[in-house]
């Protein structure tokens, strides 16, 4: 079965950086998205992109984060500042069609630790 | 309670025998799906269940919907250790496609 497939696994990174996560999405899909899973704490929306743009971000979605699909096959998260609340389990999906009508393909995760 | 909650939060049991999981929900929905996920690792879609439907099955897994009752339930049968982990139901809202809410999850522990 095709994959979602992410990258790094594992991130660390110091208060205040950058960093870009990278996800390569099925590769017919239309649909992306990345939520994150904070340790212990349920799997939250983080935002979904189509078409070239953001169809829908949380509140958690802030200015410090953005979305990228900087070619054919890549999605990328970048958070601007990191800080300490950052550090969560972050997971890219894709979908063929809208996530509302079809199921979601996640991948593995990026671990991020903010130090 | 909250969208998308599952309950128990924790289930033990032998291998062999039936587990059965519960999620409800409060606002109306497109459809409702199960996710598992193994410790530390990526979800797993397990189930897409629509709102129109009532039950679903896959292999020894079987889905119910109420949709008057906002709840949904997961069975799992002849449970095996390789079932151990946890199990979410997300919801994807009618105002709100493409937006998944997860629940916190059952952890289903099976002995064997």
């Amino acid at each position: 079965e095709p994959e979602v497939t992410q990258t790094p696994s594992h991130q660390v990174t110091q208060m205040g950086q950058e960093v870009i996560l990278r996800c390569v999405p099925i590769s017919n899909h239309l649909y992306f998205y990345w939520y994150r899973q904070i340790l212990g704490q349920k799997v939250e929306f983080l935002v979904s992109f189509y078409n070239n743009e953001i169809s829908e971000k949380s509140e958690i979605f802030d200015d410090q984060f953005s979305v990228e699909r900087p070619d054919g096959s890549n999605f990328t998260l970048k958070i601007r500042s990191t800080k300490l609340e950052d550090s969560a389990m972050y997971f890219c999906a894709s979908s063929e069609e809208a996530g509302g009508y079809e199921k979601l393909f996640f991948g593995s995760g990026t671990q991020l630790s903010v130090l | 309670s909250q969208q998308g909650e599952e309950d128990p939060q924790a289930l033990s049991i032998q291998e062999g025998e039936n587990a059965t999981m519960n999620c409800s929900y409060k606002t109306s929905i497109n459809n409702l799906q199960w996710y598992r996920q193994n410790s530390g690792r990526g979800l797993v879609h397990l189930i897409l269940i629509r709102s129109n439907e009532r039950e679903k099955h896959s292999g020894r897994l079987r889905v119910t919907l109420d949709t008057s009752k906002k709840s949904s339930s997961l069975l799992i049968t002849a449970s095996r250790a390789a079932d151990t982990a946890s199990y979410f139901c997300a919801t994807d809202e009618r105002t709100n496609a493409g937006k998944s809410t997860f629940g916190d999850g059952t952890t289903l522990t099976v002995k064997p």
